[in-house]
Protein backbone atom coordinates (compact mmCIF):
# COMPACT_ATOMS: atom_id res chain seq x y z
CA UNK A 1 0.00 0.00 0.00
CA UNK A 2 1.37 3.45 -1.04
CA UNK A 3 2.01 5.86 1.75
CA UNK A 4 1.37 9.28 1.91
CA UNK A 5 2.71 11.35 -0.91
CA UNK A 6 3.28 15.07 -1.34
CA UNK A 7 4.28 17.27 -3.97
CA UNK A 8 6.21 18.87 -4.47
CA UNK A 9 9.23 18.54 -1.75
CA UNK A 10 10.78 21.46 -2.32
CA UNK A 11 9.40 24.69 -3.42
CA UNK A 12 11.47 28.37 -3.46
CA UNK A 13 8.98 31.33 -3.83
CA UNK A 14 9.54 34.88 -3.70
CA UNK A 15 7.49 37.60 -1.06
CA UNK A 16 3.46 38.04 -2.21
CA UNK A 17 3.14 34.98 -4.69
CA UNK A 18 1.40 32.50 -3.91
CA UNK A 19 1.57 28.60 -3.42
CA UNK A 20 -0.54 24.90 -3.61
CA UNK A 21 0.66 22.14 -2.00
CA UNK A 22 -0.69 18.39 -2.56
CA UNK A 23 -1.63 15.45 -0.62
CA UNK A 24 -2.09 12.22 -1.55
CA UNK A 25 -3.52 10.09 1.51
CA UNK A 26 -3.12 6.32 1.99
CA UNK A 27 -5.85 4.77 -0.37
CA UNK A 28 -8.79 4.26 2.35
CA UNK A 29 -8.07 7.43 3.72
CA UNK A 30 -10.59 10.03 4.22
CA UNK A 31 -9.22 12.35 6.77
CA UNK A 32 -6.11 14.85 5.43
CA UNK A 33 -4.62 17.31 8.35
CA UNK A 34 -2.19 19.66 7.37
CA UNK A 35 0.69 20.83 9.97
CA UNK A 36 3.51 23.56 9.41
CA UNK A 37 6.81 22.18 10.89
CA UNK A 38 9.17 24.74 12.20
CA UNK A 39 12.48 24.46 14.39
CA UNK A 40 10.90 27.14 16.95
CA UNK A 41 7.53 26.00 17.11
CA UNK A 42 7.65 22.38 16.50
CA UNK A 43 4.21 20.62 14.66
CA UNK A 44 1.71 23.54 14.43
CA UNK A 45 -2.01 22.46 13.34
CA UNK A 46 -3.49 23.85 10.35
CA UNK A 47 -6.50 21.87 9.38
CA UNK A 48 -8.56 18.92 9.14
CA UNK A 49 -10.29 17.98 6.35
CA UNK A 50 -12.99 14.74 5.72
CA UNK A 51 -15.07 13.85 3.06
CA UNK A 52 -14.02 17.13 1.04
CA UNK A 53 -15.45 19.38 4.06
CA UNK A 54 -12.76 21.31 6.93
CA UNK A 55 -13.61 19.68 10.11
CA UNK A 56 -10.52 21.76 12.26
CA UNK A 57 -8.98 24.88 11.95
CA UNK A 58 -5.91 25.44 13.87
CA UNK A 59 -4.92 29.31 14.91
CA UNK A 60 -3.03 29.99 10.94
CA UNK A 61 -4.33 33.59 9.44
CA UNK A 62 -7.12 33.45 6.32
CA UNK A 63 -3.67 33.29 3.77
CA UNK A 64 -3.76 29.56 4.54
CA UNK A 65 -6.78 27.62 3.01
CA UNK A 66 -7.04 24.42 1.63
CA UNK A 67 -9.62 21.38 0.20
CA UNK A 68 -9.90 18.36 -0.25
CA UNK A 69 -11.62 16.60 -3.36
CA UNK A 70 -13.97 13.44 -4.25
CA UNK A 71 -10.82 11.69 -4.16
CA UNK A 72 -9.70 12.40 -0.52
CA UNK A 73 -6.75 14.39 -2.47
CA UNK A 74 -6.08 17.28 -0.50
CA UNK A 75 -4.50 21.02 -1.58
CA UNK A 76 -3.02 23.46 0.48
CA UNK A 77 -2.86 26.91 -0.59
CA UNK A 78 -0.79 30.12 1.21
CA UNK A 79 -1.85 33.39 -0.83
CA UNK A 80 0.58 36.53 -0.35
CA UNK A 81 3.80 34.32 1.32
CA UNK A 82 5.65 36.11 3.46
CA UNK A 83 9.50 35.43 5.04
CA UNK A 84 8.00 33.61 7.95
CA UNK A 85 6.44 31.36 6.07
CA UNK A 86 8.99 29.74 5.31
CA UNK A 87 8.66 26.20 6.97
CA UNK A 88 7.96 22.10 6.59
CA UNK A 89 4.44 21.36 5.81
CA UNK A 90 3.82 17.91 6.62
CA UNK A 91 0.32 16.17 5.98
CA UNK A 92 -1.16 13.35 7.61
CA UNK A 93 -3.66 10.83 6.20
CA UNK A 94 -5.86 8.71 8.97
CA UNK A 95 -8.79 6.29 8.24
CA UNK A 96 -11.96 7.98 10.21
CA UNK A 97 -11.14 11.18 12.12
CA UNK A 98 -13.81 10.48 14.73
CA UNK A 99 -11.57 7.89 16.44
CA UNK A 100 -9.58 8.86 19.21
CA UNK A 101 -7.32 5.83 18.42
CA UNK A 102 -6.35 6.95 14.81
CA UNK A 103 -2.92 6.63 14.08
CA UNK A 104 -2.13 9.43 11.50
CA UNK A 105 0.39 8.26 8.80
CA UNK A 106 2.56 11.28 7.74
CA UNK A 107 4.15 12.35 4.51
CA UNK A 108 7.57 13.11 3.81
CA UNK A 109 6.36 16.75 3.72
CA UNK A 110 6.97 20.27 1.46
CA UNK A 111 9.78 22.28 2.05
CA UNK A 112 8.97 25.74 1.54
CA UNK A 113 11.70 28.50 1.19
CA UNK A 114 10.18 32.25 0.63
CA UNK A 115 12.41 34.27 -0.01
CA UNK B 1 -8.76 24.32 22.79
CA UNK B 2 -6.06 21.56 24.09
CA UNK B 3 -2.41 22.96 24.94
CA UNK B 4 0.11 20.15 25.56
CA UNK B 5 3.60 21.31 26.70
CA UNK B 6 7.01 19.04 26.23
CA UNK B 7 9.96 19.16 27.86
CA UNK B 8 12.73 19.17 27.50
CA UNK B 9 13.05 20.54 24.30
CA UNK B 10 16.71 19.23 23.94
CA UNK B 11 18.27 16.27 25.25
CA UNK B 12 21.80 14.42 25.64
CA UNK B 13 22.65 11.28 27.23
CA UNK B 14 25.09 8.62 26.64
CA UNK B 15 24.31 5.18 24.77
CA UNK B 16 23.22 2.64 27.29
CA UNK B 17 21.58 5.15 29.35
CA UNK B 18 17.86 6.11 30.09
CA UNK B 19 15.95 9.17 28.05
CA UNK B 20 12.28 10.79 29.65
CA UNK B 21 10.65 12.86 28.08
CA UNK B 22 7.39 14.52 29.63
CA UNK B 23 4.61 16.01 28.61
CA UNK B 24 1.23 17.75 30.67
CA UNK B 25 -1.84 18.56 28.24
CA UNK B 26 -4.62 20.59 29.39
CA UNK B 27 -7.97 19.58 28.16
CA UNK B 28 -9.22 16.57 30.47
CA UNK B 29 -11.32 15.20 27.89
CA UNK B 30 -8.26 13.92 25.51
CA UNK B 31 -8.20 10.12 26.20
CA UNK B 32 -5.62 9.20 23.25
CA UNK B 33 -1.67 10.13 23.34
CA UNK B 34 0.28 9.01 20.49
CA UNK B 35 4.37 9.66 20.23
CA UNK B 36 6.00 10.09 17.31
CA UNK B 37 9.68 9.80 16.25
CA UNK B 38 10.80 11.68 13.40
CA UNK B 39 14.79 10.95 12.20
CA UNK B 40 16.60 14.06 10.51
CA UNK B 41 15.21 14.28 7.03
CA UNK B 42 12.20 12.15 7.73
CA UNK B 43 8.26 12.19 8.29
CA UNK B 44 6.97 11.57 12.10
CA UNK B 45 6.36 7.76 12.88
CA UNK B 46 3.78 6.38 15.82
CA UNK B 47 6.21 4.59 18.17
CA UNK B 48 3.76 4.25 20.54
CA UNK B 49 0.71 5.26 21.76
CA UNK B 50 -1.40 5.22 25.32
CA UNK B 51 -5.25 4.97 25.95
CA UNK B 52 -6.45 6.69 28.96
CA UNK B 53 -7.61 3.65 30.35
CA UNK B 54 -4.33 2.86 30.75
CA UNK B 55 -1.36 3.62 33.12
CA UNK B 56 1.29 1.72 31.39
CA UNK B 57 2.58 0.68 28.45
CA UNK B 58 5.48 -1.24 26.94
CA UNK B 59 7.00 -2.00 23.95
CA UNK B 60 10.53 -3.35 24.14
CA UNK B 61 12.52 -0.15 25.46
CA UNK B 62 10.24 1.88 24.49
CA UNK B 63 7.29 2.81 27.21
CA UNK B 64 4.90 5.41 28.43
CA UNK B 65 2.86 6.21 31.59
CA UNK B 66 0.24 8.12 31.99
CA UNK B 67 -1.20 10.10 34.78
CA UNK B 68 -5.05 11.33 33.93
CA UNK B 69 -4.97 12.92 37.37
CA UNK B 70 -2.27 15.19 36.97
CA UNK B 71 -2.77 15.58 33.02
CA UNK B 72 0.27 14.54 32.18
CA UNK B 73 2.30 11.59 30.31
CA UNK B 74 5.63 10.13 29.52
CA UNK B 75 8.21 8.64 27.15
CA UNK B 76 10.53 6.24 28.73
CA UNK B 77 13.77 5.03 26.53
CA UNK B 78 15.52 2.31 28.36
CA UNK B 79 19.53 1.45 27.00
CA UNK B 80 19.05 4.31 24.38
CA UNK B 81 21.31 3.30 21.45
CA UNK B 82 22.48 6.32 18.43
CA UNK B 83 19.51 5.31 16.42
CA UNK B 84 17.04 6.49 18.98
CA UNK B 85 18.39 9.69 18.23
CA UNK B 86 15.98 11.88 16.65
CA UNK B 87 13.01 14.41 17.38
CA UNK B 88 10.17 13.19 19.57
CA UNK B 89 6.99 14.49 19.39
CA UNK B 90 3.71 13.91 22.25
CA UNK B 91 0.48 14.74 20.87
CA UNK B 92 -3.04 14.88 22.53
CA UNK B 93 -6.28 13.87 21.41
CA UNK B 94 -9.61 14.95 22.10
CA UNK B 95 -13.07 15.77 20.11
CA UNK B 96 -13.20 18.74 18.82
CA UNK B 97 -16.75 19.71 17.18
CA UNK B 98 -17.12 15.77 17.36
CA UNK B 99 -14.33 14.76 15.18
CA UNK B 100 -10.95 14.15 16.82
CA UNK B 101 -8.08 16.79 16.75
CA UNK B 102 -4.69 15.95 17.69
CA UNK B 103 -2.66 18.96 19.40
CA UNK B 104 1.41 18.21 19.60
CA UNK B 105 3.87 18.96 21.43
CA UNK B 106 6.90 21.24 20.32
CA UNK B 107 8.79 17.93 20.35
CA UNK B 108 12.18 17.15 22.00
CA UNK B 109 15.62 16.51 20.09
CA UNK B 110 17.42 13.66 21.60
CA UNK B 111 20.66 12.89 20.80
CA UNK B 112 22.28 9.59 21.67
CA UNK B 113 26.21 10.34 22.31
CA UNK B 114 27.93 6.81 21.49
Amino acid sequence: KAGVTQTPRYLIKTRGQQVTLSCSPISGHRSVSWYQQTPGQGLQFLFEYFSETQRNKGNFPGRFSGRQFSNSRSEMNVSTLELGDSALYLCASSLIPNSQNTEAFFGQGTRLTVV
Amino acid sequence: GENVEQHPSTLSVQEGDSAVIKCTYSDSASNYFPWYKQELGKRPQLIIDIRSNVGEKKDQRIAVTLNKTAKHFSLHITETQPEDSAVYFCAATSLFGGYQKVTFGIGTKLQVIP
